[in-house]
């Protein structure tokens, strides 16, 4: 079945770093989404991207939509402590269809 | 507004036994996602439902299985449970079917098999 590559698996870094993390896939997905889970708690929703090419920002977080559409990327720049957790990318191929997620990276913050 | 629940959040079991796991979804929201979560496999997506109907099945064997109830209330039921079906289950509701691929996920039931 399809499967999205999330890269790197984990991350540890000192507060105040930028960080970058990416998810690349085989097949051509027309949403991309971007999550992050918390020790104990359900994934949340961070960044929805429906375009190719689109840049979203939230924040401290932005997320680019891969213009051939088989890759989307994530940055969190300044990072402080609770940016620590599990990112998660997620595409959906086309309405109607199930999220696919990759594997997830954590991410570490020392201060 | 009240989030996702689900129900029990631990539970233990042995193997051969059945567990059914519960899932309210947000208020207004009429489709709900299951997913395993396990450290290798990260999240899989089990079964999506919509007005009661499955619209959507991952790649599972058909011990797995789930049901929607006309209020939305979803359920899911793992059969003759193996030591591997030991994950986090995660539940997740949207206001439609499958339409942005937002979700919103609950804190997810933990199953230990032993």
């Amino acid at each position: 079945g399809q499967q999205l590559n999330q890269s790197p698996q984990s991350m540890f870094i000192q507060e105040g770093e930028d960080v970058s993390m990416n998810c690349t896939s085989s097949s051509i997905f027309n949403t991309w989404l971007w999550y992050k889970q918390e020790p104990g708690e359900g994934p949340v929703l961070l960044i929805a991207l429906y375009k190719a090419g689109e840049l979203t920002s939230n924040g401290r977080l932005t997320a680019q939509f891969g213009i051939t559409r088989k890759d989307s990327f994530l940055n969190i720049s300044a990072s402080i402590p609770s940016d620590v957790g599990i990112y998660f990318c997620a595409g959906q191929n086309q309405a109607g269809t199930a999220l696919i997620f990759g594997k997830g990276t954590t991410l570490s913050v020392s201060s | 507004k009240a989030g996702v629940t689900q129900t029990p959040r631990y539970l233990i079991k042995t193997r051969g036994q059945q567990v059914t796991l519960s899932c309210s979804p947000i208020s207004g929201h009429r489709s709900v996602s299951w997913y395993q979560q396990t450290p290798g496999q990260g999240l899989q997506f089990l079964f999506e439902y919509f007005s009661e109907t499955q619209r959507n099945k991952g790649n599972f064997p058909g011990r797995f299985s789930g049901r929607q109830f006309s209020n939305s209330r979803s359920e899911m039921n793992v059969s003759t449970l193996e030591l591997g079906d030991s994950a986090l289950y995660l539940c997740a509701s949207s206001r439609d079917f499958s339409g942005t691929g937002e979700l919103f996920f609950g804190e997810g039931s933990r199953l230990t098999v032993l």
